[in-house]
């Protein structure tokens, strides 16, 4: 069964930092990308940040990009997310999803349970 | 402004059909590119509900079914029921944003 358990969400201050983790379970993790989605309070699902399987190729949604950083631990089947100068426009939860390919694009197989960052002064 | 557009709400009694519009533009949905669709039920996250355009993930029941057409994508759903009540999300790729892109979701109201 595939699980995949996010942590270290929690309050923090504009321009502040915050490392979110992901634990991945029941699939072969180094084979997989694996991407965070978010989603405000009340609001949709926005696509953040994906990582190859190897950890090589990196993607950033633009409203990220140069703040956030994405990195994978195969050894330890984990997923990160280094968030820094952080924004209020950037509370909300944070699904760690898992990856698979389609014949024309691609989709998020799994989802964990999130985990809630709040940026507030 | 989502990329991908939805209704933000559709309705229907217990047991009837009802349909979820994505639609989207020649970057995305009209360059080919599949779309997906979520479920994410009150206070849990989000779940896949049909992948590449019109397929099942096993354990889905076979009252929801996907079609692509040119730039529009459609979710339905038969024989509702009140469980199903639920936000539901399409997802593409867009081609000139380089990047996976969801609609604004639809909230689905059993009554």
């Amino acid at each position: 069964e595939v699980q995949l358990l996010e942590s270290g969400g929690g309050l923090v201050q504009p321009g502040g930092s915050l490392r979110l983790s992901c634990a991945a379970s029941g699939f072969t993790f180094s084979n997989n990308a694996m991407n965070w989605v978010r989603q405000a309070p009340g609001k949709g699902l926005e696509w953040v940040s994906a990582v190859s399987g190897s950890g090589v190729n990196t993607y950033y949604a633009d409203s990220v990009k140069g703040r956030f950083t994405i990195s994978r631990d195969n050894s330890k089947n984990s997923l990160y997310l280094q968030m820094n100068s952080l924004r209020v426009e950037d509370t909300a939860v944070y699904y760690c999803a898992k990856e698979a390919v389609g014949y024309n694009g691609w989709y998020f197989e799994y989802w964990g349970q999130g985990t809630l960052v709040t940026v507030s002064s | 402004q989502s990329v991908l557009t939805q209704p933000p709400s559709v309705s229907g009694a217990p047991g009837q059909r009802v349909t979820i519009s994505c639609t989207g533009s020649s970057s995305n949905i009209g360059s080919g590119y599949d779309v997906h669709w979520y479920q994410q039920l009150p206070g849990t996250a989000p779940k896949l509900l049909i992948f590449g355009n019109s397929n099942r993930p096993s354990g889905v029941p076979d009252r929801f079914s996907g079609s692509k057409s040119g730039t529009s994508a459609s979710l339905a759903i038969t024989g509702l029921q009140a469980e199903d009540e639920a936000a539901y999300y399409c997802q593409s790729y867009d081609s000139s944003l380089n990047e996976g892109v969801f609609g604004g979701g639809t909230q689905l109201t059993v009554l």
